[in-house]
C-alpha cells in the first residue's frame, strides 16, 4: 500500500464531461505533483505545488485545472478532454519542494476518454 | 543537457543472475539520482537513491554504482528473482529546476 492515495482508480469519461481526480497524503509533505504517464513511457511532469501554491505548470492545456485545497489534498479538475489525454495520472509528494528530495507516488488514476 | 539516457530498453535475465541497468547524464548540477520500480497497474516506487558524494550504495540485493567523472550510474540487482520483473526508471534531479528527469525505462523480465 502506498502512502499517497488516489481516487478514483479508474475513470471513463466523454469529451464533454467534467470530472475531478483526487490525491491525498498524510506524511506532512509540503510539495505535491501531478504527472501523466503513457504506456511504456516515463512519467511526465504536469504541475508542482509548493506549500500549497502552484510553482510549476509545464505548459499543460487549460482543460486540466489543478487545485490544492490544503497541504494534504491535491485535485485535478478535468473538462473537455481529448482522446489523446487517455493515460495514467499519477500524484506524488515530497517532504519539501526541492528536486533532490524523494518523491512518493500514488498508484494513479487510469483515465480513458471516449 | 537535461536528458538522462537509460539502457537497455529491455532485459531478460535468468533467475539467480545479475541484472544491470545503466544510465548517463550531462547536467553536472544534478545532485540526486533515484531509481524507481514500477509494476503493471501501480505507480513508481522509490527503490534506492544515491547522491554524488558516494560511489556506491547497497540496499539488500540492490546496488547503485555511481561514477561522477564519467557522469554515469547503474543499478545492479543481485540474485534476480521473478518478483523483480518490472519496469525500472533511473532519474536525476538538482540544480535550478525543481524537477526530476526520468530515463526512458527498462523492462526487466526474470525467467523462472
Amino acid at each position: 500500500d502506498t502512502e499517497v492515495t488516489q481516487t478514483p482508480k479508474h475513470l471513463v469519461m466523454g469529451m464533454t464531461n467534467k470530472k475531478s481526480l483526487k490525491c491525498e497524503q498524510h506524511m506532512g509533505h509540503r510539495a505535491m505533483y501531478w504527472y501523466k504517464q503513457k504506456a511504456k513511457k516515463p512519467p511526465e511532469l504536469m504541475f508542482v505545488y509548493s506549500y500549497e501554491k502552484l510553482s510549476i505548470n509545464e505548459s499543460v492545456p487549460s482543460r486540466f485545472s489543478p487545485e490544492c485545497p490544503n497541504s494534504s489534498l491535491l485535485n485535478l479538475h478535468l473538462h473537455a478532454l481529448q482522446p489523446e489525454d487517455s493515460a495514467l495520472y499519477l500524484c506524488a509528494s515530497s517532504a519539501s519542494p526541492y528536486s533532490n528530495q524523494p518523491q512518493h507516488f500514488g498508484d494513479g488514476t487510469r483515465l480513458s476518454i471516449l | 543537457q537535461q536528458q538522462v539516457k537509460q539502457s537497455p530498453q529491455s532485459l531478460i535475465v535468468q533467475k539467480g543472475g545479475i541484472s544491470i541497468i545503466n544510465c548517463a547524464y550531462e547536467n553536472t548540477a544534478f545532485d540526486y539520482f533515484p531509481w524507481y520500480q514500477q509494476f503493471p497497474g501501480k505507480g513508481p516506487a522509490l527503490l534506492i537513491a544515491i547522491r554524488p558524494d558516494v560511489s556506491e550504495k547497497k540496499e539488500g540485493r540492490f546496488t547503485i554504482s555511481f561514477n561522477k567523472s564519467a557522469k554515469q550510474f547503474s543499478l545492479h540487482i543481485m540474485d534476480s528473482q521473478p518478483g523483480d520483473s518490472a519496469t525500472y526508471f533511473c532519474a536525476a534531479s538538482g540544480g535550478r529546476d525543481d524537477k526530476i528527469i526520468f530515463g526512458k525505462g527498462t523492462r526487466l523480465h526474470i525467467l523462472p
